[in-house]
């Protein structure tokens, strides 16, 4: 299957900064990205779908001026966690969508101190 | 709303042993995908398999095959000599088929496999 990479797998920041995770698409271009959420022992939380050129459409509840996606290219889409806040730890993955098929990046874990 | 449930937290099977993992979903639409994605503790999700609701033959991969119950919403998932690379949580998954506004995938909450050695 078709290959989406995430960078970084793991960063640890200090409370207040801004982290920026990449989400690509490797061996295929995909219109349609998504972000999810995953919380220890749970399911995976869709946040928001990005749609290459265009905003991205967020779920309920999830704060858009927090969690800005960019989604500039055909194979790259980013999600920068602003301010972040220990509540913000999490593991990020991003998922992107070739035809009918959807591909899942390997995560990345957020620890925010 | 579409809703997917998964009744089983986690679940236990001896190695080279069947097991099936439940699930049941909630739409009103008539065309859609069902999938089974497998999370090892590497935390990369998986695609074990799918269905189209439109094909009445239940859908294999190998050891991977789907009990597809159209009209009791129910969509389980056999797993067939059970080895112990399988353990990992399983997620059922529903998508709706046309690409529109809606078509993002539906999680369950997850059934946690133990194989047994």
């Amino acid at each position: 299957g078709a290959v989406v990479s995430q960078h970084p797998s793991r960063v640890i920041c200090k409370s207040g900064t801004s982290v920026k995770i990449e989400c690509r698409s490797l061996d295929f271009q995909a219109t349609t990205m998504f972000w999810y959420r995953q919380f220890p022992k749970q399911s995976l939380m869709l946040m928001a779908t990005s749609n290459e050129g265009s905003k991205a459409t967020y779920e309920q509840g999830v704060e858009k001026d927090k969690f800005l996606i960019n989604h500039a290219s055909l194979t790259l889409s980013t999600l920068t966690v602003t301010s972040a806040h220990p509540e913000d730890s999490s593991f990020y993955i991003c998922s992107a969508r070739q035809g009918f098929e959807q591909f899942f990046g390997p995560g990345t874990r957020l620890t925010v101190l | 709303a579409q809703t997917v449930t998964q009744s089983q937290p986690e679940m236990s099977v001896q190695e080279a042993e069947t097991v099936t993992l439940s699930c049941t979903y909630d739409t009103s639409e008539s065309d859609y995908y069902l999938f089974w994605y497998k999370q090892p503790p590497s935390r990369q999700m998986i695609l074990v398999i799918r269905q189209e609701a439109y094909k009445q033959q239940n859908a294999t991969e190998n050891r991977f095959s789907v009990n597809f119950q159209k009209a009791a919403k129910s969509f389980s998932l056999k797993i067939s000599d059970s080895q112990l690379g399988d353990a990992a949580m399983y997620f059922c998954a529903y998508r709706i088929r046309p690409m529109n506004r809606d078509d993002k995938i539906i999680f369950g909450k997850g059934t946690r496999l133990h194989i047994l050695p």
